[in-house]
């Protein structure tokens, strides 16, 4: 069975520094991974996902991901953050269907990181 | 493009009553999956359809049902609410079910069970 683990609850960053948020994920055979954002009281916002190719996926609002197969992760980055950035993040995996039909619309989701960025 | 709508927004139900949500998928969006989230177990999986079928459940009971219509809109409903479906229930769409697809959110309904 397919497993996300984000290992911090919270990420504590200055504004204007990097941000990095982890992930890792436990899946058979090669899994498609995704990032969300949450707002309060909001949906998912979809941020990037990694499907196949460059190790190295850019995204939305200046994030970037990089797939780290070695090392079964996929952190989500961001150069210099923003106040604006304070929400709570989700990393995803879904296994492609190919290999198992309880994918169908199917994502894995971790227990999500708290971001806060202060000015 | 409109994204995925969701209504109600938010609604409060007492114990034993039922529940339908309603969703609008993205136009052109074939696939429509729903998810619950709540404080203690996060997100969850509940359900996808696709050409009105459903097509995958998650680990809920019977309770839990939804459907899809022709145009692609899909609703779930809960009956004989428990405290514990207290809970905000996220609506999904993407074009089809290739995996690779990006999966769209919509806003959620935000339920409130007393």
């Amino acid at each position: 069975a397919q497993s996300v683990a984000q290992p911090e609850d919270q990420v504590n960053v200055a504004e204007g520094n990097p941000l990095t948020v982890k992930c890792t994920y436990s899946v058979s055979g090669n899994p498609y991974l995704f990032w969300y954002v949450q707002y309060p009281n909001r949906g998912l916002q979809f941020l990037l996902k990694y499907i196949t190719g460059d190790n190295l996926v850019k995204g939305s609002y200046g994030f970037e991901a990089e797939f780290n197969k070695s090392q079964t992760s996929f952190h989500l980055k961001k150069p210099s953050a923003l106040v604006s950035d304070s929400a709570l993040y989700f990393c995803a995996v879904r296994v492609p269907l190919f290999m198992t039909t309880d994918s169908w619309g199917k994502l894995q989701f971790g227990a999500g990181t708290q971001v806060v960025v202060t000015p | 493009k409109a994204g995925v709508t969701q209504t109600p927004r938010y609604l409060i139900k007492t114990r034993g009553q039922q529940v339908t949500l309603s969703c609008s998928p993205i136009s052109g969006h074939r696939s429509v999956s729903w998810y619950q989230q709540t404080p203690g177990q996060g997100l969850q999986f509940l359900f996808e359809y696709f050409s009105e079928t459903q097509r995958n459940k998650g680990n809920f009971p019977g309770r839990f049902s939804g459907r899809q219509f022709s145009n692609s809109r899909s609703e779930m409903n809960v009956s004989t609410l428990e405290l514990g479906d207290s809970a905000l229930y996220l609506c999904a769409s993407s074009p089809d079910t290739s995996s690779g697809n990006t999966i769209y959110f919509g806003e959620g309904s935000w339920l409130t069970v007393v």
